[in-house]
Order: structure tokens, then C-alpha cells, then sequence
């Protein structure tokens, strides 16, 4: 079964641009979150999503926002870059099935985002 | 209250060791306390992961001790190997979905 994916694997912006991050999740696996990591902050927790609607939200500014197809892969999308969006964003999915077992996220290998 | 302490920051264990990594909480309502590895490049990768109505879990040469009337849970790996050199970080989950709160992340080095 193949893992979790993330396209594209790096991404350089400038200032003031948007940018849309893509994941998509294990087969029938349906949560999905996104998280953030930098040397400073470590692994922020973004947002969750599940059967489309998100479910859980991290402290991030509107500027970050995401969104859940019903093949259940994802977006994430920042508006108007700042220079500390620089960061490795994570996407992580599980396979929550009613009452199965919800605990494992398995995280893809990230996109390297880069604001100059 | 959400925060998830961790330490040490970095560790040095030689070949065959024990490594020792330790995390705190204050959030009670925390269910779900999973333990990962990250090499440079990759995701984190589930290695180990509790519950608090459990005291102690064994995978192989990882186990996790967890202490709920202290708030503190730790990874112990026996018999270290340099193929363990990687970046642990501990993280607690917030019932109602799969919200991870993580800790700050130890950097082991194991030596031959």
C-alpha cells in the first residue's frame, strides 16, 4: 500500500504570494492533518479535516487555510507569504473508521516550502 | 496547558546502551500519547504509543513508561544501535479528533 503523499517535495515563493500544498492520503484512510515544522517552533499542529469538514483547528492566522476532497486527499493553501511561513509542512492521515482505530497518523515527507 | 515538555534536547548514547527520553504534560484530557522517529529528509514515523490507563508498553527494544499522577511518560530504547541516530519526539493527543500536540524533540546520537 503506498504511503503518504506530497507534491511538490520543494517550493520556493517570494513575499507576498500564495501557495497550495497537496496530499494525498493512504487508501481509505479518511483524517487528514497538516502540520508545520521549523527549527524554532518544532511541529505545529495546522489543521484536521475529516469527510471534508475540518474538525480540529491549530492558533495559525486565517492566511492559512486547507481543504478535503471526497477521495479524501487535501490542500493547504497560505496567502500573502511572510518570510516565517519558511518551513517543512507535514501531512499526516489516519484511517478513522467508526469505532475502528483512529490512533495511528502516518506522516508523508513533507513539503520544503521557502519564502524569499 | 497544551504544551508537551520534552527532554533532554540532544543525547549521547554509546553502542549497546540505554538512551532515555522524557516527556511532562498538563493537559489532562490528553488520550493518546505516541512516540516518533524522524530522520533527516523524512516524515516522523510511529515507533511506540500508549494509552494513560496503561503503565507500561513494549515493542522490541522500545518501551514506554508512563506515570499518570506525575503527567510524565518516557521512551526508553535498550540496546541502542547507531541506525537509532535519529530525532525522537513525543506527542499527546486531544480526544475528539487527531490533534497532536508535540514536544520539542531529542536529537540522539548513538556512538560505535
Amino acid at each position: 500500500k503506498a504511503g503518504v503523499t506530497q507534491t511538490p517535495r520543494y517550493l520556493i515563493k517570494t513575499r507576498g504570494q500564495q501557495v497550495t500544498l497537496s496530499c494525498s492520503p493512504i487508501s481509505g484512510h479518511r483524517s487528514v492533518s497538516w502540520y508545520q515544522q521549523t527549527p524554532g517552533q518544532g511541529l505545529q499542529f495546522l489543521f484536521e479535516y475529516f469527510s471534508e469538514t475540518q474538525r480540529n483547528k491549530g492558533n495559525f492566522p486565517g492566511r492559512f487555510s486547507g481543504r478535503q476532497f471526497s477521495n479524501s486527499r487535501s490542500e493547504m493553501n497560505v496567502s500573502t507569504l511572510e518570510l516565517g511561513d519558511s518551513a517543512l509542512y507535514l501531512c499526516a492521515s489516519s484511517i478513522d473508521k467508526e469505532g475502528g482505530l483512529r490512533d495511528t497518523q502516518y506522516f508523508g515527507p513533507g513539503t520544503r516550502l521557502t519564502v524569499l | 496547558q497544551q504544551q508537551v515538555k520534552q527532554s533532554p534536547q540532544s543525547l549521547i548514547v554509546q553502542k549497546g546502551g540505554i538512551s532515555i527520553i522524557n516527556c511532562a504534560y498538563e493537559n489532562t484530557a490528553f488520550d493518546y500519547f505516541p512516540w516518533y522517529q524522524q530522520f533527516p529528509g523524512k516524515g516522523p514515523a510511529l515507533l511506540i504509543a500508549i494509552r494513560p490507563d496503561v503503565s507500561e508498553k513494549k515493542e522490541g527494544r522500545f518501551t514506554i513508561s508512563f506515570n499518570k499522577s506525575a503527567k510524565q511518560f518516557s521512551l526508553h530504547i535498550m540496546d541502542s544501535q547507531p541506525g537509532d541516530s535519529a530525532t525522537y519526539f513525543c506527542a499527546a493527543r486531544t480526544g475528539g479528533g487527531n490533534k497532536l500536540t508535540f514536544g520539542t524533540g531529542t536529537q540522539l546520537k548513538v556512538e560505535l
